[in-house]
């Protein structure tokens, strides 16, 4: 099955600075990729997604990447605010239920 | 947001009792799942399903049982509650099981003691 590992598993950057998270896949079939963020105490929420027939994706702030030779994709967050905190996670799928990366604690400091 | 309600929210509950998670949507999605949440783990699949009566296994299913008797309603049940399934358990839907979006309730934390 597909395997997803997420870096960094924390990230700490101070307000107005840009971060990165990076994931890689397995599954050279994956061609959907979702980016959550979950709020302390709540579910996780579809913040941007890409498909395999596109390299970039942007919307205001983010924005997400993907190599598919390369088999990674990344999220990027510019100008981050103390409400970017959270718990980011990426995931991939295709013709199957995406599975889950394990998640990156973005730490964004006044 | 979608609408995915989850019950019980909170639950502490003693070892070997048996325990159901209901989770209710309004969005007629024919897939739902449930996930578990633990520290380090990011979000693991337990079970799905594919329709009325129709579920598969996860990664994580041992322990854990489900029924999907109507489209708008899963239940998760572990029969006889460990320490171990102390979570915070997800429910999801979604239209499709490949290339669709997943909307995730907001979650219930069990505590088994």
């Amino acid at each position: 099955g597909e395997n997803v590992e997420q870096h960094p598993s924390t990230l700490s950057v101070q307000e107005g600075d840009s971060a990165v998270i990076k994931c890689t896949y397995s599954d050279s079939a994956s061609n959907y990729f979702p980016w959550y963020k979950q709020e302390l105490g709540k579910g996780p929420q579809l913040i941007i997604d890409i498909r395999s027939n596109v390299g970039e994706k942007k919307d205001q702030r983010i924005a997400v990447t993907l190599n598919k030779t390369a088999k990674h994709f990344s999220l990027h967050i510019t100008e981050t605010q103390p409400e970017d905190s959270a718990v980011y996670f990426c995931a991939a799928g295709g013709s199957y239920i995406p599975t889950f990366g394990r998640g990156t604690s973005l730490i964004v400091h006044p | 947001d979608a609408g995915i309600t989850q019950s019980p929210r909170h639950k502490v509950t003693e070892t070997g009792t048996p325990v159901t998670l209901r989770c209710h949507q309004t969005e007629n999605h024919r897939y739902m799942y449930w996930y578990r949440q633990d520290p380090g783990h990011g979000l693991r699949l337990i079970h799905y399903s594919y329709g009325v009566k129709d579920t598969d296994k996860g990664e994580v299913s041992d322990g854990y049982s489900v029924s999907r008797s109507k489209t708008e309603d899963f239940l998760l049940t572990l029969e006889s509650a460990t320490s171990s399934q102390t979570s915070v358990y997800f429910c999801a839907i979604s239209e499709s099981g490949s290339g669709n979006t997943i909307y995730f309730g907001e979650g219930s934390w069990l505590t088994v003691v």
